[in-house]
């Protein structure tokens, strides 16, 4: 089946831009997660989505990083007002928390977003 | 909160050889251990993982270890092939308390023909 997918693929953006980031989870997967992967790095844990429950925002970097999920499928990351710092591949991953392997995370391909 | 290190940064063998990735974790209560295969361009994908009631696990040519007394687990590549060269992460997490993973900053593995 489709996996998980997210767009744009790359974005180039001046500082003090704001960007939208969107992921496309697997279908009826009811858990969400956001990562940022700077050059040379492990992945760094941003926000977490599961089903109805008030989101786990206690990765967000900054206030100007944000997130929200509709309709429990879709999510878009927000930055406001990017800095070169922001600079990063954007990873998107969900799992299916009811089903036969929970635990297991299933990637994005990312968004490489580069700011100028 | 968590914290992961991962050891080496990078990793070169010849073909055939083995590979031996090790990560430490801070937090005692972490009961579940995965380690993420990443390829150049590509998205990370699980290649295996350990629960903290097994001591080892084996899949084919690769095996993940666990000390839980001394709080490090080991990624353990055998007969490596071209093919295995990636970055691999190491991830450790608290279940079912939680969902989320806290990464290693992964090692590179170069496998020569």
């Amino acid at each position: 089946g489709a996996g998980v997918s997210q767009s744009p693929s790359n974005k180039v953006t001046e500082k003090g831009k704001d960007v939208e980031l969107r992921c496309d989870p697997i279908s009826g997967h009811t858990a969400l997660y956001w990562y940022r992967q700077s050059l040379g790095q492990g992945l760094e844990f941003l926000i977490y989505f599961q089903g109805n429950s008030a989101p786990d925002k206690s990765g967000l970097p900054s206030d100007r990083f944000s997130a929200e999920r509709t309709g429990g499928s879709v999510s878009t990351l927000t930055i406001q007002r990017t800095q070169q710092e922001d600079s990063a591949v954007y990873l998107c991953a969900s799992s299916d928390l009811a089903g036969v392997r929970p635990d297991t995370q299933y990637f994005g391909p990312g968004t490489r977003l580069t700011v100028l | 909160g968590e914290n992961v290190e991962q050891h080496p940064s990078t990793l070169s063998v010849q073909e055939g050889d083995s590979a031996v990735i090790k990560c430490t974790y801070s937090d005692s209560a972490s009961n579940y251990f995965p380690w993420y295969k990443q390829e150049l361009g590509k998205r990370p994908q699980l290649i295996i993982d350990i629960r903290s009631n097994v001591g080892e696990k084996k899949d084919q040519r690769i095996a993940v270890t666990l000390n839980k007394t001394a709080k490090h687990f080991s990624l353990h590549i055998t007969e490596t092939q071209p093919e295995d060269s990636a970055v691999y992460f190491c991830a450790a997490s608290i279940k079912p308390r939680y969902s989320t993973l806290t990464f290693g900053k992964g090692t590179m593995l170069l496998v020569s023909p």
